[in-house]
Protein backbone atom coordinates (compact mmCIF):
# COMPACT_ATOMS: atom_id res chain seq x y z
CA UNK A 1 0.00 0.00 0.00
CA UNK A 2 1.50 3.44 -1.26
CA UNK A 3 -0.71 5.51 0.96
CA UNK A 4 -2.04 8.68 0.09
CA UNK A 5 0.02 10.28 -2.41
CA UNK A 6 0.11 14.28 -2.78
CA UNK A 7 2.29 16.08 -5.79
CA UNK A 8 3.84 17.87 -6.35
CA UNK A 9 5.45 18.08 -3.13
CA UNK A 10 6.85 21.85 -3.48
CA UNK A 11 5.27 24.25 -5.68
CA UNK A 12 6.80 27.64 -6.18
CA UNK A 13 4.79 30.16 -8.29
CA UNK A 14 3.89 33.88 -9.30
CA UNK A 15 1.27 35.67 -7.88
CA UNK A 16 -1.53 35.38 -10.19
CA UNK A 17 -0.85 32.28 -11.89
CA UNK A 18 -3.01 29.14 -11.50
CA UNK A 19 -1.83 26.68 -9.12
CA UNK A 20 -3.03 22.83 -9.10
CA UNK A 21 -2.56 19.90 -6.20
CA UNK A 22 -3.42 16.57 -7.36
CA UNK A 23 -4.18 13.55 -5.02
CA UNK A 24 -4.27 10.02 -5.46
CA UNK A 25 -6.07 8.44 -1.94
CA UNK A 26 -5.45 4.86 -1.16
CA UNK A 27 -7.41 2.46 -3.67
CA UNK A 28 -10.79 1.32 -1.85
CA UNK A 29 -10.85 4.59 0.18
CA UNK A 30 -14.53 6.45 -0.63
CA UNK A 31 -13.96 9.83 1.00
CA UNK A 32 -11.20 12.22 0.34
CA UNK A 33 -10.38 15.02 2.04
CA UNK A 34 -8.15 18.76 1.81
CA UNK A 35 -6.71 20.43 4.58
CA UNK A 36 -4.28 23.56 4.65
CA UNK A 37 -1.87 24.18 7.33
CA UNK A 38 -0.77 27.66 8.16
CA UNK A 39 1.05 28.87 11.35
CA UNK A 40 -1.69 30.78 11.57
CA UNK A 41 -4.82 28.75 11.44
CA UNK A 42 -3.38 25.83 11.87
CA UNK A 43 -4.82 22.52 10.19
CA UNK A 44 -7.85 23.63 8.43
CA UNK A 45 -10.66 21.40 6.67
CA UNK A 46 -11.18 22.94 2.68
CA UNK A 47 -13.78 20.27 1.36
CA UNK A 48 -14.17 16.98 1.48
CA UNK A 49 -15.87 14.10 -0.75
CA UNK A 50 -18.10 10.94 -0.01
CA UNK A 51 -17.89 8.73 -3.57
CA UNK A 52 -16.90 10.95 -5.43
CA UNK A 53 -18.89 13.94 -4.57
CA UNK A 54 -18.21 16.87 -2.58
CA UNK A 55 -20.21 16.95 0.57
CA UNK A 56 -19.12 19.91 2.50
CA UNK A 57 -16.93 22.59 0.73
CA UNK A 58 -17.58 25.34 3.70
CA UNK A 59 -13.88 25.56 4.50
CA UNK A 60 -13.28 26.96 1.09
CA UNK A 61 -11.59 30.31 1.35
CA UNK A 62 -13.70 31.94 -1.51
CA UNK A 63 -13.99 31.44 -5.31
CA UNK A 64 -10.35 30.90 -6.38
CA UNK A 65 -10.06 27.81 -4.66
CA UNK A 66 -11.86 24.93 -6.50
CA UNK A 67 -11.65 20.67 -5.90
CA UNK A 68 -12.27 18.24 -8.10
CA UNK A 69 -12.86 14.42 -7.81
CA UNK A 70 -13.47 12.89 -11.53
CA UNK A 71 -12.96 9.54 -9.78
CA UNK A 72 -12.22 7.21 -6.83
CA UNK A 73 -8.71 7.26 -7.28
CA UNK A 74 -7.68 11.13 -8.32
CA UNK A 75 -8.83 14.44 -7.10
CA UNK A 76 -7.05 17.85 -7.89
CA UNK A 77 -7.42 21.31 -6.02
CA UNK A 78 -7.02 24.40 -8.04
CA UNK A 79 -6.19 28.05 -7.05
CA UNK A 80 -6.73 30.64 -9.67
CA UNK A 81 -5.70 33.18 -9.22
CA UNK A 82 -2.93 32.31 -6.61
CA UNK A 83 -2.34 34.91 -4.18
CA UNK A 84 0.97 35.08 -1.49
CA UNK A 85 -1.50 34.32 1.67
CA UNK A 86 -2.11 31.03 0.12
CA UNK A 87 1.45 29.98 1.05
CA UNK A 88 0.60 27.06 3.12
CA UNK A 89 1.17 23.40 3.18
CA UNK A 90 -1.67 21.53 1.90
CA UNK A 91 -2.80 18.04 2.77
CA UNK A 92 -5.22 15.14 1.22
CA UNK A 93 -6.42 12.38 3.17
CA UNK A 94 -8.37 9.67 2.70
CA UNK A 95 -10.65 6.94 4.64
CA UNK A 96 -12.79 3.99 4.47
CA UNK A 97 -14.78 3.50 7.23
CA UNK A 98 -15.82 6.88 9.41
CA UNK A 99 -12.50 5.97 11.86
CA UNK A 100 -9.91 5.30 9.52
CA UNK A 101 -8.03 8.32 8.28
CA UNK A 102 -4.75 8.03 6.57
CA UNK A 103 -2.73 11.25 5.66
CA UNK A 104 -0.16 12.23 2.66
CA UNK A 105 2.84 13.49 2.63
CA UNK A 106 1.38 17.53 1.65
CA UNK A 107 2.36 19.85 -1.39
CA UNK A 108 4.19 23.30 0.00
CA UNK A 109 2.60 25.78 -1.52
CA UNK A 110 4.73 28.97 -1.94
CA UNK A 111 3.38 32.02 -3.79
CA UNK A 112 5.48 34.88 -4.29
CA UNK B 1 4.48 44.00 10.42
CA UNK B 2 5.01 41.60 12.39
CA UNK B 3 3.36 38.22 11.91
CA UNK B 4 1.65 36.61 14.57
CA UNK B 5 0.66 32.38 14.50
CA UNK B 6 -0.43 30.38 17.20
CA UNK B 7 1.59 29.90 19.96
CA UNK B 8 1.92 26.39 20.38
CA UNK B 9 2.23 25.03 23.87
CA UNK B 10 5.90 23.21 24.17
CA UNK B 11 6.24 20.29 26.71
CA UNK B 12 10.08 19.38 27.54
CA UNK B 13 10.61 15.81 28.66
CA UNK B 14 13.91 13.76 29.32
CA UNK B 15 14.18 11.05 27.86
CA UNK B 16 12.77 8.19 29.69
CA UNK B 17 10.42 9.88 31.48
CA UNK B 18 6.79 9.85 30.72
CA UNK B 19 5.02 12.51 28.69
CA UNK B 20 1.44 13.91 29.14
CA UNK B 21 -0.23 15.64 26.43
CA UNK B 22 -3.78 17.51 27.04
CA UNK B 23 -6.13 18.24 24.63
CA UNK B 24 -10.02 20.01 25.34
CA UNK B 25 -12.16 19.73 22.30
CA UNK B 26 -15.15 21.70 21.23
CA UNK B 27 -18.24 19.27 20.39
CA UNK B 28 -20.17 17.59 22.87
CA UNK B 29 -21.15 14.97 19.94
CA UNK B 30 -18.18 14.30 19.16
CA UNK B 31 -18.28 10.43 19.42
CA UNK B 32 -14.42 9.50 17.79
CA UNK B 33 -11.49 11.10 18.57
CA UNK B 34 -7.50 10.44 17.06
CA UNK B 35 -3.73 11.77 18.21
CA UNK B 36 -1.72 12.57 15.75
CA UNK B 37 1.82 12.98 15.30
CA UNK B 38 3.53 15.36 13.24
CA UNK B 39 7.13 15.55 11.89
CA UNK B 40 9.06 18.08 10.17
CA UNK B 41 8.02 18.18 6.65
CA UNK B 42 5.52 15.23 6.83
CA UNK B 43 1.77 15.14 7.25
CA UNK B 44 0.04 13.91 10.21
CA UNK B 45 0.51 10.36 11.42
CA UNK B 46 -2.03 8.34 13.22
CA UNK B 47 -0.59 7.29 17.11
CA UNK B 48 -4.01 5.57 18.59
CA UNK B 49 -7.53 6.55 18.56
CA UNK B 50 -10.60 5.98 21.17
CA UNK B 51 -14.77 6.32 20.86
CA UNK B 52 -16.68 8.20 22.74
CA UNK B 53 -17.97 4.75 24.65
CA UNK B 54 -14.46 3.85 26.25
CA UNK B 55 -12.63 6.33 28.78
CA UNK B 56 -9.14 4.51 28.17
CA UNK B 57 -7.11 3.10 25.37
CA UNK B 58 -3.51 1.73 25.40
CA UNK B 59 -1.53 0.97 22.33
CA UNK B 60 2.51 0.33 22.56
CA UNK B 61 4.02 3.20 24.84
CA UNK B 62 0.76 4.89 24.51
CA UNK B 63 -2.65 5.66 26.01
CA UNK B 64 -5.68 7.80 25.49
CA UNK B 65 -7.67 8.90 28.51
CA UNK B 66 -11.37 10.87 26.89
CA UNK B 67 -13.23 12.57 29.90
CA UNK B 68 -16.29 13.45 28.30
CA UNK B 69 -17.75 15.36 31.24
CA UNK B 70 -14.83 18.29 30.73
CA UNK B 71 -14.38 17.49 27.28
CA UNK B 72 -10.97 16.94 27.89
CA UNK B 73 -8.74 14.01 26.12
CA UNK B 74 -4.99 13.21 26.93
CA UNK B 75 -1.98 11.04 25.24
CA UNK B 76 0.44 9.38 27.45
CA UNK B 77 3.88 8.20 26.55
CA UNK B 78 5.85 6.26 28.21
CA UNK B 79 9.03 6.07 28.26
CA UNK B 80 9.47 9.11 25.71
CA UNK B 81 12.70 8.72 23.52
CA UNK B 82 14.12 11.30 21.38
CA UNK B 83 12.04 10.03 18.00
CA UNK B 84 8.83 11.24 19.80
CA UNK B 85 9.99 14.49 19.43
CA UNK B 86 7.66 16.56 17.04
CA UNK B 87 4.12 18.18 16.75
CA UNK B 88 0.87 16.17 18.87
CA UNK B 89 -2.41 16.68 17.43
CA UNK B 90 -5.78 15.56 18.55
CA UNK B 91 -9.02 15.58 16.53
CA UNK B 92 -12.47 15.21 16.68
CA UNK B 93 -15.30 14.06 14.61
CA UNK B 94 -19.13 13.43 14.88
CA UNK B 95 -19.64 10.01 12.99
CA UNK B 96 -19.51 10.21 8.95
CA UNK B 97 -18.04 13.91 9.20
CA UNK B 98 -15.37 16.26 8.98
CA UNK B 99 -12.36 15.60 11.57
CA UNK B 100 -11.44 18.57 13.24
CA UNK B 101 -8.02 19.62 14.62
CA UNK B 102 -7.01 21.18 17.88
CA UNK B 103 -4.04 23.50 17.57
CA UNK B 104 -1.39 21.06 18.91
CA UNK B 105 1.19 20.71 21.14
CA UNK B 106 5.20 20.29 20.84
CA UNK B 107 6.87 17.61 22.60
CA UNK B 108 10.87 18.22 22.93
CA UNK B 109 12.70 15.40 24.42
CA UNK B 110 16.11 15.83 25.97
CA UNK B 111 18.85 13.67 25.61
Amino acid sequence: DAGVIQSPRHEVTEMGQEVTLRCKPISGHNSLFWYRQTMMRGLELLIYFNNNVPIDDSGMPEDRFSAKMPNASFSTLKIQPSEPRDSAVYFCASRLTAYGYTFGSGTRLTVV
Amino acid sequence: GESVGLHLPTLSVQEGDNSIINCAYSNSASDYFIWYKQESGKGPQFIIDIRSNMDKRQGQRVTVLLNKTVKHLSLQIAATQPGDSAVYFCAETEYGNKLVFGAGTILRVKS
